[in-house]
C-alpha cells in the first residue's frame, strides 16, 4: 500500500533562519507531488506541484522554494523565514492517470516562526 | 473567480444524531467534487469523489450529493459518532488539464456525548 511521510511534525524557527521540510512517498512511482499551506480559518493554498524529477511549478510568489531530487521525494525550503511563513504545511500525492483520483495527504508539519 | 463556500462554519451535534453539511461552488469548468475529513493536526483524508454525472455517493455513514446545475453539494452524516468530530472540507477540481483544486475553508463538526 502507498504511504506518505512528512517530517518534522512540528518546528519552531526564528525569523530569518533557513527551512527544509521533507516529504517522501512509498508504494507508488512517478506520482504528482504537491506542497500546500493551511492557515488558520482558511482553505488549503497550493504552493508548488511537481509532475516529475526536477520539474517544479509555483502557484504563488513567495520566499519559499521546492525541489524534487528523486521520484518520490519532495522538499520545501526557504533561505530566510518570515513571520508570515507560519502555518500548517501539507504534502500530497496523486496518480497521473485520471482526474477523479484523490490526493493523498501526509500528516503535515506545524511551523511556528518566532 | 473560482470559489468554494461551505456552511455552516461550525456545528455541534449530539452523538447518534444526523447532520448535513453544505457546499456551494462557482468553479468552472467543473471536473469533480471531493469531500475530505481532516482530524485536528492531521492531513485530510478523502471521503468521496463525484464527477459531473454522479449525483450521490456513499462511504459508510457518509453520503455526498451533487447538483451540478445549481452547483451545490451536501455531505450527510448518519448516526454520528464521537470520532466524526473533525473538519470537513469540500474541494472542487477544475477541468484545466491538471489536478488543480479549489478548497473550501471547511466545516468544523463537534460530536458531543
Amino acid at each position: 500500500s502507498q504511504t506518505i511521510h512528512q517530517w518534522p511534525a512540528t518546528l519552531v524557527q526564528p525569523v530569518g533562519s533557513p527551512l527544509s521540510l521533507e516529504c517522501t512517498v512509498e508504494g507508488t512511482s512517478n506520482p504528482n507531488l504537491y506542497w500546500y499551506r493551511q492557515a488558520a480559518g482558511r482553505g488549503l493554498q497550493l504552493l508548488f506541484y511537481s509532475v516529475g524529477i526536477g520539474q517544479i511549478s509555483s502557484e504563488v510568489p513567495q520566499n519559499l522554494s521546492a525541489s524534487r531530487p528523486q521520484d518520490r521525494q519532495f522538499i520545501l525550503s526557504s533561505k530566510k523565514l518570515l513571520l508570515s511563513d507560519s502555518g500548517f504545511y501539507l504534502c500530497a500525492w496523486d496518480v497521473k492517470q485520471g482526474r477523479s483520483q484523490p490526493q493523498h495527504f501526509g500528516d503535515g508539519t506545524r511551523l511556528s516562526i518566532l | 473567480k473560482n470559489q468554494v463556500e461551505q456552511s455552516p462554519q461550525s456545528l455541534i451535534i449530539l452523538e447518534g444524531k444526523n447532520c448535513t453539511l453544505q457546499c456551494n461552488y462557482t468553479v468552472s469548468p467543473f471536473s469533480n467534487l471531493r469531500w475530505y475529513k481532516q482530524d485536528t493536526g492531521r492531513g485530510p483524508v478523502s471521503l468521496t469523489i463525484m464527477t459531473f454525472s454522479e449525483n450521490t455517493k456513499s462511504n459508510g455513514r457518509y453520503t455526498a450529493t451533487l447538483d451540478a446545475d445549481t452547483k451545490q453539494s451536501s455531505l450527510h452524516i448518519t448516526a454520528s459518532q464521537l470520532s466524526d468530530s473533525a473538519s470537513y472540507i469540500c474541494v472542487v477540481s477544475w477541468n484545466s488539464g491538471y489536478s488543480t483544486l479549489t478548497f473550501g475553508k471547511g466545516t468544523m463538526l463537534l460530536v458531543s456525548p
